[in-house]
């Protein structure tokens, strides 16, 4: 089946310091990309649409400017954390949709990013 | 507002008893996904409910949709330890895939 990798799966970085975030469709091209953030013990939250060749859609609330989403390719999505501060550890998820052999469109996810700011 | 909601939030299970998980969603959508998430991991997809009356079923998990009622419900039959985990159900309420998430069903199933 489909596979998206992230890369690093964890990172400790200093407050003010950035930090980007490799996603990878592995074995499929995507177009569209998606990134989302989840605090310890919540739920997902949608923070970008990732789209090849164009600018990143941002959700309400989610400053552009502090997370830099870059699609160069169809299968590479980045996500730059600028200026991380304590408050944007989280743990940082992709995915990508892709059609299964059974025909059904289908979202993947990858393993994560777990961020960490000191 | 657009709202998924989950319940119970946390639910610990009996081995060997069965279970009901459900999924409330406040606007339209005709697609719906269950997904599991293991400590410190990632999700795992489960179900993508495409219909109304969508019925899918994989070993002791058994998903459906009722978009009227805007409800999923994931049922689990005779209950095991390695179905401890958080199940997420998510809609694609803003469109173009763009999911909405619920906060999660937390389950324990204990012996």
């Amino acid at each position: 089946g489909a596979v998206v990798s992230q890369h690093p799966s964890w990172v400790i970085c200093k407050s003010g310091t950035s930090v980007k975030i490799e996603c990878r469709s592995l074995d499929f091209q995507a177009t569209t990309m998606f990134w989302y953030r989840q605090f310890p013990k919540q739920s997902l939250m949608l923070m970008a649409t990732s789209n090849e060749g164009s600018k990143a859609t941002y959700e309400q609330g989610v400053e552009k400017d502090k997370f830099l989403i870059n699609h160069a390719s169809l299968t590479l999505s980045t996500l730059t954390v600028t200026s991380a501060h304590p408050e944007d550890s989280s743990f940082y998820i992709c995915s990508a949709f892709a059609v299964r052999e059974t025909g059904a469109y289908e979202q993947y996810f990858g393993p994560g990013t777990r961020l960490t700011v000191t | 507002e657009l709202k998924v909601e989950q319940n119970p939030l946390f639910l610990s299970m009996q081995e060997g008893k069965n279970y009901t998980i459900y999924c409330n969603y406040s606007t339209t959508s005709d697609r719906l996904y269950w997904y599991r998430q293991d400590p410190g991991k990632s999700l795992e997809s489960l179900f993508v409910l495409l219909s109304n009356g969508a019925v899918k079923q994989e070993g002791r998990l058994m998903a459906s949709l009722d978009t009227k009622a805007r409800l999923s419900t994931l049922h689990i039959t005779a209950a095991v330890h390695d179905l401890s985990a958080t199940y997420f159900c998510a809609v694609d309420i803003y469109g173009n895939n763009r999911l909405a998430f619920g906060k999660g069903n937390q389950v324990v199933v204990i012996p």
